[in-house]
């Protein structure tokens, strides 16, 4: 597609359920960022991925949180054992390179833990 | 500790007036610096990326300036619009060996009246 491609849009839960966030980069970006905006705070770096290195990790808050990048392209973020906490946005982004090249965003995923 | 402080906090100005906002950070070894838009319920969108050696990048009616020495920058609206109406957020990326860790400033959230 054109743009980053996050799914679902919205996504209800109760707490302790597991959830996955999916993001569908620009393709050809080798670049993938996820974050996390929670109401009234600014977005705050989760996981990096760039090309076939390791991703940086260093941002995921606990070991609930995982995420994979499959042949370079999609993404998925899990949570797992979900708590009310969590609650937020989750932004997607990718880019042609690392460094100071734009960032193109997905719409992100607004989760809601009951 | 990496940090990035925007002021104001939020802004209202008339249509068609001029407005700057504010930056200042402390991220090191510094990369680069971006100003973002975004819209209620949307996505980040990228305004300008400065490197170390740029000091001002336009981009239609938004101006940036960087001074590394003082580690500020402004962005610079124009002529205002009623379409101007977002949050703006400036992100301040370092480098640590592979990875460009971005540190995110909460935004200062702009109102144009007509």
């Amino acid at each position: 597609g054109a743009g980053v491609s996050q799914s679902p849009s919205n996504k209800v839960t109760e707490k302790g359920k597991d959830v996955e966030l999916r993001c569908d980069p620009i393709s050809g970006h080798t670049a993938l960022y996820w974050y996390r905006q929670s109401l009234g705070q600014g977005l705050e770096f989760l996981i990096y991925f760039q090309g076939n290195s390791a991703p940086d990790k260093s941002g995921l808050p606990s070991d609930r949180f995982s995420a994979e990048r499959t042949g370079g392209s999609v993404s998925t973020l899990t949570i797992q054992r979900t708590q009310q906490e969590d609650s937020a946005v989750y932004l997607c982004a990718s880019s042609s390179a690392p460094g100071p090249q734009p960032q193109h965003f997905g719409d992100g995923t607004r989760l809601s833990i009951l | 500790k990496n940090q990035v402080e925007q002021s104001p906090q939020s802004l209202i100005i008339l249509e068609g007036k001029n407005c700057t906002l504010q930056c200042n950070y402390t991220v090191s070894p510094f990369s680069n610096l971006r100003w973002y838009k975004q819209d209620t319920g949307r996505g980040p969108v990228s305004l300008t990326i400065m490197t170390f050696s740029e000091n001002t990048k336009s981009n239609g009616r938004y101006t940036a300036t960087l001074d590394a020495d003082t580690k500020q920058s402004s962005l610079h609206i124009t002529a205002s619009q009623l379409s101007d109406s977002a949050s703006y957020i400036c992100v301040v990326s370092g480098r640590a060996g592979g990875s460009y860790i971005p540190t995110f400033g909460r935004g200062t959230s702009l109102i144009v009246h007509p």
